[in-house]
């Protein structure tokens, strides 16, 4: 069975920063792309960022971009999202979710249960 | 990159169809066929329905199709069911290498 459980979340500062975790098991971790997706309380989800099998690829959402990086470690079965620069519109639960490809590119099959990010002062 | 654009609400009674669209551009639904549809149930993860804008991934019933001309993507649930009230988001690639989503439907079973 699938599982992508999300850690890390919590009550930031704005300015500050924090690094999300998403441990994955129950599938081959490193022959597929993996995705960070967010959702605002009551909002759209909103694609945030997302790497390849390999790491050779990722890609960001402009209104993330050159504040998170993501990255993985397929030895350790997780992917993690480093945030930077937090800001009050970053406050959202963010999901790891598995691609159906290897790359970035390919839908999201799995979804984690979220974890929530509060931006405040 | 803006979201897709996708009707607020969409309403049927049981056991009738109903489609809801997602319109974007050139740069994204017009011009990838990686189009796929995700329904999210209140306080759930998202769940894939459809993807490659017409392929069902196993598991998902055959009541949900989906289909697409220019650009714009259409997800049609025929016999609706109860189970099926639920909010539904489309997305796409772009040619930006990014994805985007759709603002959102709410469906309601009358």
């Amino acid at each position: 069975e699938v599982q992508l459980v999300e850690s890390g979340g919590g009550l930031v500062q704005p300015g500050r920063s924090l690094r999300l975790s998403c441990a994955a098991s129950g599938f081959t971790f490193d022959d597929y792309g993996m995705h960070w997706v967010r959702q605002a309380p009551g909002k759209a989800l909103e694609w945030v960022a997302g790497i390849s099998w390999n790491s050779g690829s990722t890609g960001y959402a402009d209104s993330v971009k050159g504040r998170i990086t993501v990255s993985r470690d397929n030895a350790k079965n997780s992917l993690y999202l480093q945030m930077n620069s937090l800001r009050t519109e970053d406050t959202a639960l963010y999901y790891c979710a598995k691609g159906i490809w290897s790359t970035t590119v390919g839908p999201f099959d799995y979804w984690g249960q979220g974890t929530l990010v509060t931006v405040s002062s | 990159q803006s979201a897709l654009t996708q009707p607020a609400s969409v309403s049927g009674s049981p056991g009738q169809s109903i489609t809801i669209s997602c319109t974007g551009t050139s740069s994204d639904v017009g011009g990838y066929n990686y189009v796929s549809w995700y329904q999210q149930h209140p306080d759930k993860a998202p769940k894939l329905m459809i993807y490659d804008v017409s392929n069902r991934p196993s598991g998902v019933s055959n009541r949900f199709s989906g289909s697409k001309s220019g650009n714009t993507a259409s997800l049609t649930i025929s016999g609706l069911q109860a189970e099926d009230e639920a909010d539904y988001y489309c997305s796409s690639y772009t040619s930006s290498s990014t994805y985007v989503f759709g603002s959102g439907t709410k469906v309601t079973v009358l």
